[in-house]
């Protein structure tokens, strides 16, 4: 079975840094792109990129290009969502996801780390 | 790059059939068959309902149908239930390479 386990909810301050982290398991990690995508109430799901756990080739949506790092390790079946100076408007639900192939969508989701950003 | 429109909410009552549309532009809705449609329910993930303007995942039921014409794609749910009752999301591929999801429509059973 095909399962993807997200970190646990996160606390943070304003300027602090964070990494959340996407185990997987049940399939071959290295053949799959994974995705990270965001949830606010205000706007949404919007989908910050993709990386290819074989060579850790990234490819960010320009709305999150330079404010967020992905990274994968396939050698432990995990990939990382990170930030280096958090701000309050990062406050959102955080979802890994994994599409069939680059250009498809995700059809298995993490359960969603929820990061809150407030002094 | 704009998230794609969809209705805030559509509302039937049980039995009967809604329509939630989708639109967006000739670099993402309309460049290519790869429209996907996702359901989310309060506190869970989406999950996905339709992928390739019309194909169901295994195990979707066929009460949920695609469709697109130009710009617009469109979601299909007949014989509405109250487990359908949830929020819906569109998505395309875009020439950029990238993913774009719609705002999302409120589905209620009356």
């Amino acid at each position: 079975e095909v399962q993807l386990v997200q970190s646990e909810a996160e606390v943070k301050k304003p300027g602090e840094s964070l990494r959340i982290s996407c185990k997987g398991s049940g399939y071959s990690f290295a053949n799959y792109w994974i995705t990270w995508v965001r949830q606010t109430p205000g706007k949404g799901l919007e989908w910050m990129g993709r990386i290819d756990p074989s060579d850790s080739y990234t490819y960010y949506s320009p709305s999150f290009q330079g404010h967020v790092t992905l990274s994968a390790d396939k050698s432990s079946s995990t990939a990382y969502l990170q930030w280096s100076s958090l701000k309050a408007s990062d406050t959102a639900m955080y979802y890994c996801a994994r599409p069939r192939d680059y250009s498809q969508p995700p059809d298995y989701w993490g359960q969603g780390t929820l990061v809150t950003v407030s002094s | 790059q704009s998230a794609l429109t969809q209705p805030a909410s559509v509302s039937g009552s049980p039995g009967q059939s809604i329509t939630i549309s989708c639109t967006g532009t000739s670099s993402d809705v309309g460049a290519y068959n790869y429209v996907s449609w996702f359901q989310q329910h309060p506190g869970k993930a989406p999950k996905l309902m339709i992928s390739d303007v019309t194909n169901r995942p295994s195990g979707i039921s066929n009460r949920f149908s695609g469709s697109k014409s130009g710009n617009t794609a469109s979601l299909t749910i007949s014989g509405l239930q109250a487990e359908d009752e949830a929020d819906y999301y569109c998505s395309s591929y875009t020439t950029i390479s990238t993913l774009v999801f719609g705002g999302g429509t409120k589905v209620t059973v009356l």
